[in-house]
């Protein structure tokens, strides 16, 4: 059973302050991460992918992975109102088969208050 | 543009019907895959396809069947079979490999 564990929330942060996401998987075999951004009645959106261990930086996102503790975390810089949604975490496996397939976490809903 | 176009945005079904949720691309993308969300839930596996003519159950199949006669369209149709079908249902698509995965606007399904 491959699993994907988000830090339940909701997490609440002021505008302007540091929010971050955490989201832990079982899969050792697991080669690509992902983070969506889900706002409420519509459709996940693709705000971040990385491959390799380390910091990968995009404008106030800042995606964070450790494969060897099985951990990816998200953090938003200068939050904003509308950066108020919920975070889906998604790792992708290597099998063959299903190769491709993304297993989702059950997302951390965040607010960032005025 | 390029996308992915899912119809209708809303649709009712009535006892003992079968619907069909339409799901278009024209990323050229490779593969493609159908989920379901509840609300307050995450996203759960429909059913997926890598190749035209070729799709895999995903998590939750019982009650769903799919079709891909056309690497541009993946149609999910709920059965009658499909006893709680109330849901928001998600279509996606990818390249092939590790790429990310790229979703349509949604079809909001209800039972009337």
């Amino acid at each position: 059973q491959k699993e994907v564990e988000q830090n339940s929330g909701p997490l609440s942060v002021p505008e302007g302050a540091i929010a971050s996401l955490n989201c832990t998987y079982s899969d050792r075999g697991s080669q690509s991460f992902f983070w969506y951004r889900q706002y409420s009645g519509k459709s996940p959106e693709l705000i971040m992918s990385i491959y390799s261990n380390g910091d990968k930086e995009d404008g106030r996102f800042t995606a964070q992975l450790n494969k060897a503790s099985q951990y990816v975390s998200l953090l938003i810089r200068d939050s904003q109102p509308s950066d108020s949604a919920t975070y889906l975490c998604a790792v992708n496996n290597d099998r063959g088969s299903t190769l491709g397939r993304l297993y989702f976490g059950r997302g951390t809903q965040l607010t960032v208050w005025p | 543009d390029g996308g992915i176009t899912q119809s209708p945005k809303y649709l009712f079904r009535k006892e003992g019907q079968n619907v069909t949720l339409s799901c278009e691309q024209n990323l050229n993308h490779d593969a493609m895959y159908w989920y379901r969300q509840d609300p307050g839930q995450g996203l759960r596996l429909i059913y997926y396809s890598q190749i035209v003519n070729d799709f895999q159950k995903g998590d939750i199949a019982e009650g769903y069947s799919v079709s891909r006669e056309k690497k541009e369209s993946f149609p999910l149709t709920v059965t009658s079979a499909q006893k709680n079908p109330t849901a928001f249902y998600l279509c996606a698509s990818s390249m092939q490999g590790y790429q990310p995965q790229h979703f349509g606007d949604g079809t909001r399904l209800s039972i009337l």
